[in-house]
């Protein structure tokens, strides 16, 4: 099975700073690799998929990166609504699997 | 609106059974692979269960092959979950997902609580 990893586990960040969030596959995926956003008590949002492909109604403040088996998500200009957690997911080869997480929350 | 939702969760014992639904509407749903994935209390993401749109292929996680059973009903629009010999490491929330032809999940359930406990 292909592993997922993610850093940082947790960062605290301010309105308006610049997030960027790694995940690293255990194996060459290729761009095979989506972003969720997840708040609590509420279901997984898709936010980029193929890497770097932002789904439709996402704010262009998301941005994704990378290819093989390292990538990484970007937030460019931190709003409120965006304190969450990050998940990545790839998508090359059965079984699917997910990222930890990373937890977005307010310094 | 596009929409899923579940139902069937609870409380059962180790060695129990319990069937999950999810009830689709707002799209065509044998149009769409679906598929279950799981979320223990505080934890991340673990991938299930997947069915392709006519119940020909069906994939599961080693964690609950031989265990779980996915089917779906396309004339009622429904995927369900069927669960037996269930282990306390089982517990989690259960979310059905609507499945991309790449593999990504575009649209969730809130997601069903499942607790095994004795």
């Amino acid at each position: 099975d292909i592993q997922m990893t993610q850093s940082p586990s947790s960062l605290s960040a301010s309105v308006g700073d610049r997030v960027t969030i790694t995940c690293r596959a255990s194996q060459n995926i290729n761009n095979f690799l989506n972003w969720y956003q997840q708040k609590p008590g509420k279901a997984p949002k898709l936010l980029i998929s193929a890497a770097s492909s932002l789904q439709s109604g996402v704010p262009s403040r998301f941005s994704g990166g990378g290819s093989g088996t390292d990538f990484t998500l970007t937030i460019s200009g931190l709003q409120p609504e965006d304190f969450a957690t990050y998940s990545c997911q790839q998508s090359s080869s059965p079984p699917i699997t997910f990222g930890p997480g990373t937890k977005v929350d307010i310094k | 609106e596009v929409q899923l939702v579940e139902s069937g969760g609870g409380v059962v014992r180790p060695g129990g059974s319990l069937r999950l639904s999810c009830a689709a509407s707002g799209f065509t749903f044998d149009d769409y692979a679906m598929s279950w994935v799981r979320q223990a209390p505080g934890k991340g993401l673990e991938w299930v269960s997947s069915i392709n749109w006519n119940s020909y292929t069906t994939t599961y996680a080693d964690s609950v092959k031989g265990r779980f059973t996915i089917s779906r009903d396309n004339a009622r629009n429904s995927l369900y979950l069927q669960m037996n010999s269930l282990r306390v490491d089982d517990t989690a929330f259960y979310l059905c997902a609507r499945e991309l032809p790449n593999w990504s999940f575009d649209t969730w359930g809130q997601g069903n609580l499942v607790t095994v406990s004795a």
